[in-house]
């Protein structure tokens, strides 16, 4: 079975400095999907990027980009010029790509503070 | 990406009894997903409704406790039986919309249930 750990509970940022989150999976499949998700107090999960596997080069979206190291299984998060609402919950995310199941395993979250 | 709502955003219960939940598309999706997310963890999928066919619990999850029916294309519900205060968590559904050959899943906002 796949898993996703995060393993920092908690960060902060200074507005307008840049943050990394980081995130690792375990799986034996070669292609599948990455995401990551925010959660602000409003309990709304928001996409907010994602990656393809077979894809070497790594997505991003305005501020947010990733580092993906597919053998590491290593799929980090940075958010860059941090705003106060990037103050969330941030969750990784796994989807399989075989089997017609696309289900997502989740990482247990961080708690993003962003300080002004 | 879908417009998705739930009903009721919040609800305080009686253990014992039983609470329905409802999450409707604003959009025909094929599939439809129902997570719960206990306080301060991540989120765990219940189950999987196909329009058509018995959802698909996953394990630890089982259908006469989380009942789900999905009638059409646009609309589900998840009910919580006989509930415990163990029961008491956010509840969200998503649904899995194609953005090109990825599937995508967008969440609703959320149920918070208190078990009382």
């Amino acid at each position: 079975a796949q898993t996703v750990t995060q393993s920092q509970p908690e960060m902060s940022v200074q507005e307008a400095e840049t943050v990394t989150l980081s995130c690792t999976y375990d799986t034996s499949e070669s292609d599948y999907y990455l995401f990551w998700y925010k959660q602000p107090p409003s309990r709304q999960m928001i996409l907010v990027i994602r990656q393809e596997a077979y894809k070497q080069q790594n997505a991003t979206e305005n501020r947010f980009s990733v580092n993906f190291q597919k053998a590491a299984k290593s799929f980090s998060l940075k958010i860059s010029d941090s705003q106060l609402g990037d103050a969330a919950m941030y969750f990784c995310a796994y989807q399989r790509t075989q089997g017609g199941s696309e289900k997502l395993v989740f990482g247990k979250g961080m708690k993003l503070t962003v300080n002004p | 990406s879908a417009v998705i709502s739930q009903k009721p955003s919040r609800d305080i219960c009686q253990r014992g009894t039983s609470l329905t939940i409802q999450c409707q598309v604003d959009s025909q999706v094929t599939m439809m997903f129902w997570y719960r997310q206990q306080p301060g963890q991540s989120l765990t999928l219940i189950a999987t409704a196909n329009q058509g066919s018995e959802a698909t619990y996953e394990s630890g999850f089982v259908i006469d406790k989380f009942p789900i029916s999905r009638p059409n294309l646009t609309f589900s519900t998840l009910t919580v039986s006989n509930m415990s205060p163990e029961d008491s968590s956010i509840y969200l559904c998503s649904v899995s919309s194609a953005a090109g050959y990825i599937f995508e899943q967008y969440f609703g906002p959320g149920t918070r249930l208190t078990v009382t």
